[in-house]
């Protein structure tokens, strides 16, 4: 459906702090997952992804969490930086082939880390 | 990673003008590529499904005579605002699909209209 709303969720960090971003997706059927970075005027850069057969994944300073059951996805980034300022944004993904697999976009966090 | 080039990064154009939104894939072949409409403080919302050699499925509510899109080759698609109004102006973004890559999207890196 239409992601409504004008504010975006924010979180705030200390540098040298963990960051935890959470995501609720609606969709049972998904079963693959993405979270991307955005910065102001670019496109979304991906950063890490997880299927529906795992509940952890974790790439370099990031992991991400899976819970299947009440359908809820995490991003963790550890000792965050200056640089990871950004809305964060995760995406589910149908598996319908007839669709072209097309991603599901969550309404962005912004994250902002204060040095 | 794989590239997605996007061109023109920012548009300014007066109303009733029509806009066309470059979207390349540079060092991979792209059989499936999406346009994507962006408002300030808000999620990417699907315009579209653009595939190689056949038509765009189009996403509910979105004018298919309004945003056409062609994706004449494997790695490009374009999307053209025809004549286009102050309400259109958003920031476009294309992603394209590498196979090779699983499922993996990569995004071009956005295109600001802005319609006077």
């Amino acid at each position: 459906g239409e992601s409504v709303g004008l504010h975006l969720p924010t979180l705030s960090v200390q540098e040298g702090d963990n960051s935890i971003i959470n995501c609720a997706y609606s969709n049972s059927a998904s079963d693959y997952f993405i979270w991307y970075k955005q910065e102001s005027g670019k496109g979304p850069q991906f950063i890490i992804d997880i299927r529906s057969n795992m509940d952890k994944r974790q790439g370099q300073r990031v992991t991400v969490l899976l819970n299947k059951t009440v359908k809820h996805l995490s991003l963790q980034i550890a000792a965050t930086q200056p640089g990871d300022s950004a809305v964060y944004f995760c995406a589910e993904n149908d598996g319908d082939e007839n669709s072209g697999s097309r991603l599901t976009f969550g309404e962005g966090t912004q994250l902002t880390v204060n040095p | 990673g794989a590239v997605v080039s996007q061109h023109p990064s920012r548009v300014i154009c007066k109303s009733g003008t029509s806009v066309k939104i470059e979207c390349r894939s540079l060092d991979f072949q792209a059989t499936t590529m999406f346009w994507y409409r962006q408002f300030p403080k808000q999620s990417l919302m699907l315009m579209a499904t653009s595939n190689e050699g056949s038509k765009a499925t189009y996403e509910q509510g979105v004018e298919k005579d309004k945003f056409l899109i062609n994706h004449a080759s494997l790695t490009l698609s374009t999307l053209t605002v025809a004549s286009a109004h102050p309400e259109d102006s958003s920031f476009y973004i294309c992603s394209a699909r590498d196979r090779a890559e699983n499922e993996k999207l990569f995004f071009g890196s956005g295109t600001q209209l802005s319609v006077l």
